[in-house]
């Protein structure tokens, strides 16, 4: 029963271009969280999705930022016009419900921006 | 969400019971007690969690006090692999926070060989 998987697990990207971090949540689980982590800091919620909605996404910066998680395939969370202050680890984490259910981690895609 | 206060950081050594304290003054009377853990280079992940009742898992013990404004997180004997952040935190369990976790800075926990 594999976990919840990331990928790429690291990331390079200039300024600029635009960062797609994947996540596939376990499976059964319909509930998807992304979280940031920056560096020295702790985790941040981003944005919760069901499949096909955006529950909740008041974590997300207003420009740049975008998910979704498709009926068929990953989550994914874009980045678009890449700075440096991106530069970051990404988790997701998905869950059976969203009541009270505990939240598996992937391991986090680490993105670098030069 | 209540909020939670841990201490920054404590140390133990290896094969010693750790107590984590975590203080939650404002818990309301829905609210979940949960522990989170954070290997170095790693996503976090869930230890234990608990509502009114002292709970037991194969990783840890979660003792809550009666009065529910405190939660100590129990390693009965600690390994070096349990070197990590540790984070308490309280989860509505009417979903009022949509399911997302609210991560303090959580304890960080040395152990010494």
């Amino acid at each position: 029963n594999a976990g919840v998987m990331q990928n790429p697990r690291h990331l390079v990207r200039r300024r600029g271009q635009e960062a797609r971090l994947r996540c596939s949540p376990m499976k059964g689980h319909s509930h998807v969280y992304w979280y940031r982590q920056l560096p020295e800091e702790g985790l941040k919620f981003m944005v919760y999705l069901q499949k096909e909605n955006i529950i909740d996404e008041s974590g997300m910066p207003k420009e740049r930022f975008s998910a979704e998680f498709p009926k068929e395939g990953p989550s994914i969370l874009r980045i678009q016009q890449v700075v440096r202050g991106d530069s970051a680890a990404y988790f997701c984490a998905s869950s059976f419900s969203y009541i009270v259910d505990e939240q598996f981690f992937g391991p986090g895609t680490r993105l670098t921006v030069l | 969400d209540a909020k939670t206060t841990q201490p920054n950081s404590m140390e133990s050594n290896e094969e010693e019971p750790v107590h984590l304290p975590c203080n939650h003054s404002t818990i309301s009377g829905t609210d979940y007690i949960h522990w989170y853990r954070q290997l170095p280079s790693q996503g976090p992940e869930y230890v234990i969690h608990g509502l009114t009742s002292n709970v037991n898992n194969r990783m840890a013990s979660l003792a809550i006090a009666e009065d529910r404004k405190s939660s100590t997180l129990i390693l009965h004997r600690a390994t070096l692999r349990d070197a990590a952040v540790y984070y308490c935190i309280l989860r509505d369990r009417d979903g009022g926070s949509q399911g997302n976790l609210i991560f303090g800075k959580g304890t960080k926990l040395s152990v010494k060989p």
